[in-house]
This record gives C-alpha cells, structure tokens and sequence, in this order.
C-alpha cells in the first residue's frame, strides 16, 4: 500500500524557470510533510517541510503547498538552478508529536535542470 | 556536531551469507531509524531503535533485525542474503521525543539527519 506517491519519475526543467514537484498521499492522519533532495550514494538532504495545519510553506527559492481537501502536495522552485539537479524525495509522518518517527517517502522524481 | 556516520560505505557480499551494518547518531540523539533504499521503491522503512528499545518496525522478514547500544549507536542485521536485498541502507538519527514547539508548522530541518548510507551489493 504506497500511501505516498510521486507519480513522475523524472522532470526536465530550464535554467531560470520554475520547476513544480508533486505527491499525492492517501493517509489523512498524516501531521507533517517534508521535502528531500538526494544525490546518489549520499542520504537525503532536508529542503522544507509543512504541517497539516498549514497551507504554505516558504524558504528562499523553495515553497511547499499543501492541498488537504485533494490530499496533494507540491514542491515549486523559483528560480531554478543547475546544481538543483538530484532526485527529489516527498515524506510523512504521523504522530510527530507522539514521538513518531516514521517517514513514508515516495518514490522520489528525478529533476533535471537544462541550462 | 559531527554529523551522522554509517560504516561501511560499500560492500559486497554472496547470496547466502549475512552482514551487519552500523549507524553512529549524531551526539545526543537517541533515535536511529533504518531505511532501504531500492531502485523504483524509493526508502522503504525497516525499524527504529529509541533507548535501546526497538519503537517501530516495517514491513520486512525477519532476516531484517537491529539493534542499539547504551551509546546510542545502532546496528542492522541481515541474514541469509537474498539477490533482492541489494540495496542502499540508510539510517536517520533524531532526538526521538516531541520535536521542538512546531505548532505552527515551522521547520523540521533539524528533527532528522540522514547518514550517507550503506551500498549493499549481494552477487
């Protein structure tokens, strides 16, 4: 049972522009959502994250939305970079704040960016 | 803070034999969390260790176990190496309890850090 889901393996994007990553998810306990970047052979590293109490969520170039009522999430980046090129990992947990620490990721998106 | 160190970066092992893989958390943190990580899977999550006790466990056989030490230091075990088991190992580490007042949704940056995995290659 794939309770997260990131239905497009891979994304090509030009330099410049903005570049949406989405994941859909089935599980509406879900409390938090986070976004990782990986590189292979090295772990994924954090981006940004969002709460389900929140609809948006903004760091630098990154913003996470949050749609409950469709149960989907996106990741934009504005502008986009060269070095944004990796593969790109959405997570959940549940019960956060009961010490859960359980992420269910997806199976990630490869994004490459075209200078 | 040094970050978190998984040992060893490679390894090769044949059908049949069993490895053991280790996970270093970053100092203080008492959880440890193992994920593997497949082609077409993405991270798949095996279990996690908190105070030496393990938590939580996913949907692996039981050729999959661990273990954690007093220091917080963690181990995965598999046994009877199957083909399919190769795979890149993860381990994230995190304090373990209630994160930092996030009530707000702000960020958990800091909650978990990912080690650079263990690439298991069984032949």
């Amino acid at each position: 049972d794939q309770q997260v889901k990131q239905n497009s393996p891979s994304l090509s994007v030009q330099e410049g522009r903005i570049s949406i990553l989405n994941c859909d998810y089935t599980n509406s306990m879900f409390d938090y959502f986070l976004w990782y970047k990986k590189y292979p052979a090295e772990g994924p590293t954090f981006l940004i994250s969002i709460s389900s109490i929140k609809d948006k969520n903004e760091d630098g170039r990154f913003t996470v939305f949050l749609n409950k009522s469709a149960k989907h999430l996106s990741l934009h980046i504005v502008p986009s970079q060269p070095g944004d090129s990796a593969v790109y990992f959405c997570a959940a947990v549940r019960g956060l704040f009961q010490g859960a620490q359980k992420l269910v990721f997806g199976q990630g998106t490869r994004l490459t960016i075209n200078p | 803070k040094a970050g978190v160190t998984q040992t060893p970066r490679y390894l090769i092992k044949t059908r049949g034999q069993q490895v053991t893989l280790s996970c270093s958390p970053i100092s203080g943190h008492r959880s440890v969390s193992w994920y593997q990580q497949t082609p077409g899977q993405g991270l798949q999550f095996l279990f996690e260790y908190f105070s030496e006790t393990q938590r939580n466990k996913g949907n692996f056989p039981g050729r999959f176990s661990g273990r954690q030490f007093s220091n917080s230091r963690s181990e995965m075990n598999v046994s009877t190496l199957e083909l399919g088991d190769s795979a890149l190992y993860l381990c994230a580490s995190s304090l373990g309890g209630r994160p930092p007042v996030l009530r707000d949704g702000s960020s958990l940056r800091y909650y978990y850090t990912f080690g650079s995995g263990t690439r298991l290659t069984v032949v």
